[in-house]
C-alpha cells in the first residue's frame, strides 16, 4: 500500500541536541514538504522539494535544513535544537500534474525540546 | 491580512445536526479549493476539492465556493461523532503553486 511515514512519532530531547526527523514516501511523488503546525495555527510550510538534489525554504524562517538524494526520503534536521523548536512537524508528497496539488502528509512528528 | 482566514473554534454541535464550516480569502489568483479532514494525532486527509465557483457534493458533504464574495464553505449533513476532527480548508493558485492552508477548525459532534 503506498504511505507516508514519518519517525519518530514522539521526540523528546534537549537543547543543544542535534536531531534528524525521517520522512519517507512509497508512492514515487516527486515534491515533497515539511510543515510546522502548532494548535489552533496554520500548516506552516518550512521546506520543499521538487525532485533529487533539489530543496527550497518555504514561507516560514527556520534553522532546520533538509536533503533529497533520494525520491522516496526527505529527512529534516536540527543542528542545535532549541525549545522554540518545540512543535509538530507533518511531512507531506504530492505528485507532479495534479492541478490541485493534493497533499498527502504523514502522521507527523511532536518534538519537544526542553 | 492573512491570504486565508478560519475561525478555530471549536465548534460543538449535537449528533445529526447540519454542520456549515467556512474560509474567506483575499488572493483572487486562488482556482483550486480543498478541504482536509485531520484526525487527531494523524495528518490531514484530502476530504474534497472543487475547483472555481459553484457547488460539489459527495455523500453527507457539500463543498461551496463564491469567488465572487471570497468565501468557501463544507457543510455536513447528519453529522456524526466519527465527523469529530479539524477541519482545514486551503486554496492554490493551480499548477506547481503550493497550496496556502487556513488553521483549521475543530469540529466536536456529541452523541
Amino acid at each position: 500500500e503506498a504511505d507516508i511515514y514519518q519517525t519518530p512519532r514522539y521526540l523528546v530531547i534537549g537543547t543543544g541536541k542535534k536531531i534528524t526527523l525521517e520522512c519517507s514516501q512509497t508512492m514515487g511523488h516527486d515534491k515533497m514538504y515539511w510543515y510546522q503546525q502548532d494548535p489552533g495555527m496554520e500548516l506552516h510550510l518550512i521546506h520543499y522539494s521538487y525532485g533529487v538534489n533539489s530543496t527550497e525554504k518555504g514561507d516560514l524562517s527556520s534553522e532546520s535544513t533538509v536533503s533529497r538524494i533520494r525520491t522516496e526520503h526527505f529527512p529534516l534536521t536540527l543542528e542545535s535544537a532549541r525549545p522554540s523548536h518545540t512543535s509538530q512537524y507533518l511531512c507531506a508528497s504530492s505528485a507532479a500534474g495534479v492541478l490541485y496539488n493534493e497533499q498527502f502528509f504523514g502522521p507527523g512528528t511532536r518534538l519537544t525540546v526542553l | 491580512q492573512k491570504e486565508v482566514e478560519q475561525d478555530p473554534g471549536p465548534l460543538s454541535v449535537p449528533e445529526g445536526a447540519i454542520v456549515s464550516l467556512n474560509c474567506t480569502y483575499s488572493n483572487s489568483a486562488f482556482q483550486y479549493f480543498m478541504w482536509y479532514r485531520q484526525y487527531s494525532r494523524k495528518g490531514p486527509e484530502l476530504l474534497m476539492y472543487t475547483y472555481s465557483s459553484g457547488n460539489k457534493e459527495d455523500g453527507r458533504f457539500t463543498a461551496q465556493v463564491d469567488k465572487s464574495s471570497k468565501y468557501i464553505s463544507l457543510f455536513i449533513r447528519d453529522s456524526q461523532p466519527s465527523d469529530s476532527a479539524t477541519y482545514l480548508c486551503a486554496m492554490s493558485a493551480g499548477g506547481s503553486y503550493i497550496p496556502t492552508f487556513g488553521r483549521g477548525t475543530s469540529l466536536i459532534v456529541h452523541p
